[in-house]
């Protein structure tokens, strides 16, 4: 079984759709978690990332943790066509401490993204 | 501020020959990272660095080396270039807060 595992996808939307994106774990030791936006040929961007159970709101992202039933989503209200892209849920456990410290970050799959006009 | 900087962008080996990755973060990060991106495998370490003058293997090391140059640049080497080397890959740095990892836009190597 894989540690973080992503609903495939892929999704196709019309544009002005609430998009969810959904991701679980299996691993307790994570502590942070991430969404990235992968655009065709480019590198993952850094879209939000969380580390406690709850919200965390960005314009149109929301980002949701449920550490108990470790579980993450990312919704996307208002989508758009630039929205269209791969997303990535990534979780990271640190290691080490102040400057020495770093972290392994497990990704899921990703999950295409289509806006369409 | 370019943030992480990679080059070349594409590259194209014959069997056998070597080439070096590089990369390079204008953030002042401790902790570095490279990743190769294959369909259907989604992300995966090769190799990270925790802080200048660190290096430590991560989940797909083999047929890898790297040099953490100086706290800006960690370079990626293939000794021996083999097909199964075909990839994209991500150079990363950690950030202050969470280490969250920023990437850069990647090298397309195709090995043949």
């Amino acid at each position: 079984q894989k540690e973080v595992e992503q609903d495939p996808g892929p999704l196709s939307v019309p544009e002005g759709a609430i998009v969810s994106l959904n991701c679980t774990y299996s691993n307790s030791a994570f502590q942070y978690f991430m969404w990235y936006r992968q655009y065709s040929r480019k590198g993952p961007e850094l879209l939000m990332y969380t580390y406690s159970s709850g919200n965390k709101e960005d314009g149109r992202f929301t980002a949701q943790v449920d550490k108990s039933s470790k579980y993450i989503s990312l919704f996307i209200r208002d989508s758009q066509p630039s929205d269209s892209a791969t997303y990535l849920c990534a979780m990271i456990r640190l290691y080490g401490a102040g400057g020495t410290s770093y972290g392994k970050l497990t990704f899921g799959q990703g999950t295409i993204l289509t806006v369409h006009p | 501020n370019a943030g992480v900087t990679q080059t070349p962008k594409f590259q194209v080996l014959k069997t056998g020959q070597s080439m070096t990755l590089q990369c390079a973060q204008d953030m002042n990060h401790n902790s570095m990272y490279w990743y190769r991106q294959d369909p259907g495998m989604g992300l995966r370490l090769i190799y990270y660095s925790a802080s200048e003058g660190t290096t430590d293997k991560g989940e797909v090391p083999n047929g890898y080396n790297v040099s953490r140059l100086n706290k800006r640049e960690f370079s990626l080497r293939l000794e021996s270039a083999a097909p199964s080397q075909t990839s994209v890959y991500f150079c990363a740095s950690g950030g202050s807060y969470y280490n969250e990892q920023f990437f850069g836009p990647g090298t397309r190597l195709t090995v043949l």
